[in-house]
Parts: C-alpha cells; sequence; structure tokens
C-alpha cells in the first residue's frame, strides 16, 4: 500500500487561502468517505482537524474546510495565520489489508 | 479529557524486541466503540500507522511489519501495549499511541516517546 500523495509544500501569506492536495486511489481516498487530516508542529504529536472527508473535532477553527473529489481530497485553511505553519498528514481508511494509510505531508509556511 | 501516555526503553538493541505501553486516563479503555491505535514516525520523515486494537482485542496490522508486531491490551489497568520483535536501525522513530475512532479518525494522541535501535 502505497503511501497517499501530497505537495511537499505549500505557502501563502497571513490572510490568504490555501489548499492542499491528497491524491490516493479508488481504493482509498476514492472508495471512502473516511479522509482526516491532521496537523503537526514541530516535536509535537499530530492533532486531528478534519475527519470524515469534511468534519471538524470540537475546537477547531471553522477556517479549516475539508472536501474529496473523485480520488482527491484536499484540506483548505482560509485566513491563513502564523500559528497554521505546520506539517500537514492526510489519510484514508483503504480497503487493504493495510487499514489505513498516511499522506506524505505538507509543509505549510507562512510568508 | 481523555488522555494518552507511552511508555517505555527509549533504547532498544538491533534484533531484540520493542515494547511499549500506552497508559490512557480520563476515561476507560473499554468504553465506546473505539479502537486503539500506534504510529510512528522516523526523524524527518513521515506518518506510519503499526496497527490497531479493539476492545473486544481483535486487532489489525499493518502487513509491512505483521510478522513482528502484537498489540494487546489491559483493561483493568486501562492499557494497551506494542510490542515489535527483531528490531532493526529502521525501526528507530517516535512512537505515537493513540485513540481511533475507528475509520482512520484519531481523535487522542500520546506526546510519543522516541525510541531509538542502537547497540
Amino acid at each position: 500500500q502505497s503511501a497517499l500523495t501530497q505537495p511537499a509544500s505549500v505557502s501563502g501569506s497571513p490572510g490568504q487561502s490555501i489548499t492542499i492536495s491528497c491524491t490516493g486511489t479508488s481504493s482509498d481516498v476514492g472508495g471512502y468517505n473516511y479522509v482526516s487530516w491532521y496537523q503537526q508542529h514541530p516535536g509535537k504529536a499530530p492533532k486531528l482537524m478534519i475527519y470524515d472527508v469534511s468534519n471538524r473535532p470540537s475546537g477547531v477553527s471553522n477556517r479549516f474546510s475539508g472536501s474529496k473529489s473523485g480520488n482527491t481530497a484536499s484540506l483548505t485553511i482560509s485566513g491563513l495565520q502564523a500559528e497554521d505553519e505546520a506539517d500537514y498528514y492526510c489519510s484514508s481508511y483503504t480497503s487493504s489489508s493495510t487499514v489505513y494509510v498516511f499522506g506524505t505531508g505538507t509543509k505549510v509556511t507562512v510568508l | 479529557q481523555v488522555q494518552l501516555q507511552e511508555s517505555g526503553p527509549g533504547l532498544v538493541k538491533p534484533s531484540q524486541t520493542l515494547s511499549l505501553t500506552c497508559t490512557v486516563s480520563g476515561g476507560s479503555i473499554s468504553s465506546g466503540s473505539y479502537y486503539w491505535s500506534w504510529i510512528r514516525q522516523p526523524a524527518g520523515k513521515g506518518l506510519e500507522w503499526i496497527g490497531r486494537i479493539y476492545t473486544s482485542g481483535s486487532t489489525n496490522y499493518n502487513p509491512s511489519l505483521k510478522s513482528r508486531v502484537t498489540i494487546s491490551v489491559d483493561t483493568s489497568k486501562n492499557q494497551f501495549s506494542l510490542k515489535l520483535s527483531s528490531v532493526t536501525a529502521a525501526d528507530t522513530a517516535v512512537y505515537y499511541c493513540a485513540r481511533d475512532l475507528g475509520r482512520g479518525a484519531l481523535d487522542y494522541w500520546g506526546q510519543g516517546t522516541l525510541v531509538t535501535v542502537s547497540s
């Protein structure tokens, strides 16, 4: 089971919106509405930001939103803030025996 | 508020078995329909899902590690554990435990523990 494909880096200025893509296959991203997104600051544990493609856990800012089209899921951060600078990982349930697969990770830089 | 804490040796010799425990507080490990997962992250690299256990004791493992991994649960201690046998330097990583909503949504994570494989 290969990792889901994410861009290595995405950047934006404060206040702007950015979108991170997560591309898989029909066996994972495209086959289930079970895509999650995690934010990870250096030296910290990942934090769940989005689950089930577009649901936000309690306490997560509504500046974060998720969507999916076909085999590609996306995370959009609107009104970019300095504290959004972090690594972001997608993950998906998969029909393979792997069960879960993570994305390659995207470093978000706030210019 | 659910909290998870990993514990175990930070240094393991090659060919030996890595053993970690995750202690859950703020709620019973056997309440609710949750899985409990282990994930690892080598320095500077991405996340790798290792496996999970349901409160009934049923398990799923990453096929790439399946032959070396055992995950177990001790409900009396509110803990679940990871054993990874025949370790090599490639198993050096930060190991995380997490609560798993059952569809890849890992909503509570431990702080992580660094395990180094070296003689």
